[in-house]
């Protein structure tokens, strides 16, 4: 059974461009959740998808944005790029929140 | 304010030596689940545990042991005759009924095991 497969595993954009993130979770699973890593305040949940509805949020500024398809992929955007925005994106799927979350190798996005 | 507070930031010790990592969380929920993680170099977070809070019993898988003290509120992780390849950071996390069953997680344990 495939993983979870995040886009593009590196990254690299400049301030005030915009960058689009990509995630296709475990088959079945109907739970996409990313969260941001960076040295300084570790991981950090920013949203939860579950059947096209977000259903979670952290606690992000709206530059943060997702969405999921039909098909359970999801896509994390973010606008108008800050260099405190370089982290590594994870994506997490599950068949329902509570009952684990398998990860994928991440997005490591670079801003300069 | 931290709801999981791992204490040691980093451990490091000889192979085949019995490494213990603490996770002390705090919440008000009764619904709620302890995971522990690993992140080898390559950044990849690997599940190891799930325990919901209704289940004290601990664990052993293997050389992996976990310890649940919901008096203490603490989630413990042993590894019993480390070997290198257990070299990675290892984080504990929070799963709130509250918090819709988002991940909280601690800072990390970065654990060395040297030959």
């Amino acid at each position: 059974k495939a993983g979870v497969t995040q886009t593009p595993r590196y990254l690299i954009k400049t301030r005030g461009q915009q960058v689009t993130l990509s995630c296709s979770p475990i088959s079945g699973h109907r739970s996409v959740s990313w969260y941001q890593q960076t040295p300084g305040q570790g991981l950090q949940f920013l949203f939860e998808y579950f059947s096209e509805t977000q259903r979670n949020k952290g606690n992000f500024p709206g530059r943060f944005s997702g969405r999921q398809f039909s098909n359970s992929r999801s896509e994390m955007n973010v606008s108008t790029l800050e260099l405190g925005d370089s982290a590594l994106y994870l994506c997490a799927s599950s068949l329902e929140g509570r009952s684990g979350y398998t990860f994928g190798s991440g997005t490591r996005l670079t801003v300069v | 304010a931290q709801k999981v507070t791992q204490a040691q930031t980093e451990i490091s010790v000889v192979e085949k030596e019995d490494v213990t990592l603490d996770c002390v969380y705090e919440t008000r929920d009764t619904t709620y689940y302890l995971f522990w993680y690993k992140q080898p170099p390559s950044g990849e977070l690997v599940f190891l545990i799930r325990r919901n809070s209704f289940d004290e019993q601990n664990e052993i898988s293997g050389r992996y042991s976990w310890n649940f003290q919901k008096s203490t509120s603490s989630f413990n992780f042993t590894i019993t005759a480390s070997q290198v390849v257990d070299s990675a950071v290892y984080f504990c996390a929070l799963s709130e009924e509250n918090s819709g069953y988002a991940l909280n997680f601690g800072k990390g344990t970065s654990l060395l095991v040297t030959p």
